[in-house]
């Protein structure tokens, strides 16, 4: 239980488009939603976090203009990379908090990720 | 100073090995404590809970220094498939958002 779907798994897009990254919370409602980015060999950095029904709380430095966050609902929450450059290219993650659901299911659940390639 | 950090790695460990990282945290206000794996371009998935008691789960033993602000984790008998990156994770206090560690990368050989 508790799984996350993310998609798209990776993109490649030009320079100067946008691209949407969603995740669904499949078997559970997720009030809470946390987007982060990783760039290679470093650790994930969390980039805002998303309450279903109001915006999303951004972290010092991330462009909230840039990266849109919208959820809409308590199963779906989407990352639009608007003007995307070829600095943003990196892997997105969205992960929901599960509460303490048990020893073993305390914590979060994460989506697989998404690589997006600007070129 | 980073508000979690990691003992650097990568940890090159033979097969049946044990070995320890540990971790150290900045916000004496935070509350929950992790411990997740991550292997290469996958997402993190939780290897287990950091509670005040210390907890087991097999071979893997996690601890939490509330006083000194730093958690462990201890894999005894270490096996090729445990080589991956071990991140450490803590809940910023006073809500849900939480902070990764660099992490530690794991490399058990035959």
């Amino acid at each position: 239980g508790a799984v996350v779907s993310q998609h798209p798994s990776w993109v490649i897009c030009k320079s100067g488009t946008s691209v949407k990254i969603e995740c669904r919370s499949l078997d559970f409602q997720a009030t809470t939603m946390f987007w982060y980015r990783q760039f290679p060999k470093q650790s994930l950095m969390l980039m805002a976090t998303s309450n279903e029904g109001s915006k999303a709380t951004y972290e010092q430095g991330v462009e909230k203009d840039k990266f849109l966050i919208n959820h809409a609902s308590l199963t779906l929450s989407t990352l639009t990379v608007t003007s995307a450059h070829p600095e943003d290219s990196s892997f997105y993650i969205c992960s929901a908090y599960l509460g303490d659901l048990g020893a073993r299911q305390y914590g979060y659940t994460f989506g697989s990720g998404t690589r997006l390639t600007v070129v | 100073r980073k508000e979690v950090e990691q003992d650097p790695g990568p940890f090159n460990v033979p097969e049946g090995a044990t070995v320890a990282f540990n971790c150290t945290y900045s916000n004496s206000a935070s509350q929950s404590f992790f411990w997740y794996r991550q292997d290469c371009r996958k997402e993190p998935k939780l290897l287990m809970s950091v509670y005040s008691s210390g907890n087991e789960d097999g071979r893997f033993t996690a601890q939490l220094n509330r006083a000194s602000q730093y958690i462990s984790l201890l894999i005894r008998d270490s096996k090729l498939s445990d080589s991956a990156t071990y991140l450490c994770v803590v809940n910023r206090g006073g809500g849900f958002k939480t902070i990764f560690g660099a992490g530690t990368r794991l490399f058990v050989k035959a």
